[in-house]
């Protein structure tokens, strides 16, 4: 079955750049996602993906795909203490049924 | 940007009883609305998927006679946690994939459930 997997941990200093890295089994993934979840509340979508990408940058945000090693990256630049939450990595075949990592906690210091 | 409203934020409820949760899609419709489950410290597991005006499709391991999804409109899908026990205190998250844009899905503020 479909599998997504990501690193837990991921400490930096404010100001520093923050990089988040997934890996993903399912060679039929149409997208792939990140989303934000800040303590006690549901997820934020940050950006997503088509298969037939291999970059998108969004502002702060610059999403980076390798497609031929199914690794799928999230650039945080000027990393904030804002930005100190849960990042959930995801993919779908097309519509529907996410499958998600088990998501990277992200520490920003001062 | 499109909006998924979810209520109760948090419910506190005891043994036996039976807890309504509330998802809408505020400012889109929904012809999809997923239900997950998350633990502690832990990633979102999808319990089922629910299409508008048709029976919920449920993953496996979960109950349906437990876990009872209604979705009675484009904007609205609920999951009923029928005989809550102490084990179905979670967190609970709903989301609404756009009828247009089918490959977004939104999600709503979450729901503690905690059964005493």
């Amino acid at each position: 079955g479909e599998d997504v997997e990501q690193s837990l941990f991921l400490s930096v200093r404010e100001g520093d750049s923050s990089v988040i890295n997934c890996t993903y089994t399912d060679s039929s993934s149409t997208y792939l996602y990140w989303y934000k979840q800040e303590p006690g509340a549901g997820l934020q979508l940050l950006t997503y993906i088509f298969s037939n990408m291999d970059m998108k940058q969004d502002q702060r945000l610059t999403v980076l795909l390798n497609k031929k090693d199914k690794h799928l990256s999230l650039r945080i630049a000027d990393t904030q203490t804002g930005d100190s939450a849960i990042y959930f990595c995801a993919e779908s075949p097309q519509y529907g049924k996410l499958t998600f990592g088990q998501g990277t906690i992200l520490t920003v210091h001062p | 940007g499109a909006v998924v409203s979810q209520h109760p934020s948090w419910v506190i409820c005891k043994s036996g009883t039976s807890v309504k949760i509330e998802c809408r899609s505020l400012d889109f419709q929904a012809t999809t609305m997923f239900w997950y489950r998350q633990f502690p410290k832990q990633s979102l597991m999808l319990m089922a998927t629910s299409n508008e005006g048709s029976k919920a499709t449920y993953e496996q391991g979960v109950e349906k006679d437990k876990f009872l999804i209604n979705h009675a409109s484009l904007t609205l899908s609920t999951l009923t946690v029928t005989s809550a026990h102490p084990e179905d205190s979670s967190f609970y998250i709903c989301s609404a994939a756009d009828r247009v844009a089918k490959n977004i899905q939104y999600f709503g503020a979450g729901t503690r459930l905690s059964v005493l």
